[in-house]
């Protein structure tokens, strides 16, 4: 299996534009979860899915963030309108069942919002 | 809401020594699950070693083993031989057994330079 996948890896953008991050889990896994990662505030959970569905919304920062997984194989993260503060590392993780069992990340995506 | 302490921000050691990174953790909870991630500059994170907290018995991975001291809610990650290869950031990280929160939780993170 190629591991979680992200893209793009880095990105680019003006405030006020809409940003999509995507990523696709091991096949198999029942479970997606999104993380920001920032110097100031460390490896935060955003949400995360069981099953295609969204359990755990809390971490979502505000409405401009919102975050769907049409099918088990694909997620997207969005951003809209992106903020110089929403600048971070996103990373993409899933497993195949939890508790105990490893969450497989994927390289992340950085976005730079000028 | 569960914590986790990382109190080393950065940490050295000799190539072939051993080093110790520490992480302490605040629960109420007495079923959990405790994982040390490597990040080295690539971002990728790996998941280094992880312990259930019913067991006594501390986890060893080839050169990387913990000290669980469940009491002390303490989780210390032992490197031993260090490899240039191990120079990452090192987060410790919490995940509760019960109530059906799969949330984990990290600390700020260790950042770990090896010297030749």
């Amino acid at each position: 299996d190629a591991g979680v996948i992200q893209s793009p890896r880095h990105e680019v953008t003006e405030m006020g534009q809409e940003v999509t991050l995507r990523c696709k889990p091991i096949s198999g896994h029942d479970y997606l979860f999104w993380y920001r990662q920032t110097m100031m505030r460390g490896l935060e959970l955003l949400i995360y899915f069981n099953n295609n569905v969204p359990i755990d919304d809390s971490g979502m920062p505000e409405d401009r963030f919102s975050a769907k997984m049409p099918n088990a194989s694909f997620s997207t993260l969005k951003i809209q309108p992106s903020e110089p503060r929403d600048s971070a590392v996103y990373f993409c993780a899933s497993s195949l069942i939890l508790g105990y069992s490893e969450q497989y990340f994927g390289p992340g995506t950085r976005l730079t919002v000028t | 809401a569960q914590t986790v302490t990382q109190s080393q921000p950065e940490m050295s050691v000799q190539e072939a020594e051993t080093v110790t990174l520490s992480c302490t953790y605040d629960t109420s909870e007495s079923d959990y699950y405790l994982f040390w991630y490597k990040q080295p500059p690539s971002r990728q994170m790996i998941l280094v070693i992880r312990q259930e907290a019913y067991k006594q018995q501390n986890a060893t991975e080839n050169r990387f083993s913990v000290n669980f001291q469940k009491a002390a809610k303490s989780f210390s990650l032992k490197i031993s031989d260090s490899q240039l290869g191990d120079a990452a950031m090192y987060f410790c990280a919490y995940r509760s057994a019960t109530g059906g929160s799969e949330k984990l939780v990290f600390g700020k993170g260790t950042k770990l330079t090896v010297n030749p």
